[in-house]
């Protein structure tokens, strides 16, 4: 089975452009969340979704980041505009949402760079 | 406050020696999963071993090993016979509520295995 897809891998924009981050879950699965990851601050959760619904956002830093979910499988994670302390790695894992049981299945992730 | 604390930013061992990295968490939640993820180099989070909180076996996978005692709270990982390959960073996580979408991560240990 495919795991989590994430594209780009890697994403070098500049200040001030718009970055759109994809992901594709595993199919059955229906929670989905995004991270992103610095040396500085670790692992931060930015959003997730229960079946394509946004259930907590409390992560997302500012109006400059939105995330949807159009269908079961698939999500997108939008900054604009970006801003150099956007850059870090994005993360997009998903899983069977099963009560406590269940482990997230991470996709290698978007290393982005912002100048 | 802090949900998972993994006390060991970096750890060092033979090659082919067994490691524990430990991990606690601090929840008053009677239900809880208890998490291990792998992070190589190469950046992708991968999922290693789960402890469920009424399970009453210690978990295992491989070389894996989960040293789970709920009296004091502590989840660590055990890994056997360390092999070059698992130089990487390791994360514990713990997932509460009775929809498992609410991950919390420690700081990871990075561990280095010396030939």
């Amino acid at each position: 089975d495919a795991g989590v897809i994430q594209s780009p891998r890697h994403e070098v924009t500049e200040m001030g452009q718009e970055v759109t981050l994809r992901c594709k879950l595993i199919s059955g699965h229906n929670s989905l969340f995004w991270y992103r990851q610095t040396m500085m601050r670790g692992l931060e959760l930015l959003i997730y979704f229960n079946n394509n619904v946004p259930i907590d956002d409390s992560g997302m830093p500012e109006d400059r980041f939105s995330a949807k979910m159009p269908n079961a499988s698939f999500s997108t994670l939008k900054i604009q505009p970006s801003e150099p302390r956007d850059s870090a790695v994005y993360f997009c894992a998903s899983s069977l949402g099963q009560r406590w049981g269940s482990p997230l299945h991470f996709g290698n992730g978007t290393r982005l760079t912002v100048t | 406050a802090q949900k998972i604390t993994q006390t060991q930013p970096g750890m060092f061992v033979q090659e082919k020696e067994a490691v524990t990295l430990d991990c606690t968490y601090d929840t008053s939640d009677p239900s809880y999963g208890l998490f291990w993820y792998k992070q190589p180099s190469s950046g992708e989070m991968i999922f290693l071993i789960y402890q469920g909180s009424y399970d009453q076996q210690n978990a295992t996978e491989g070389r894996y090993s989960l040293n789970f005692q709920k009296a004091r709270k502590s989840a660590n990982l055990v890994i056997s016979a360390s092999q070059l390959g698992d130089s990487a960073m390791y994360f514990c996580a713990m997932s509460l509520d009775d929809t498992g979408n609410q991950f919390y991560f420690g700081t990871g240990t990075s561990l280095t295995v010396i030939p």
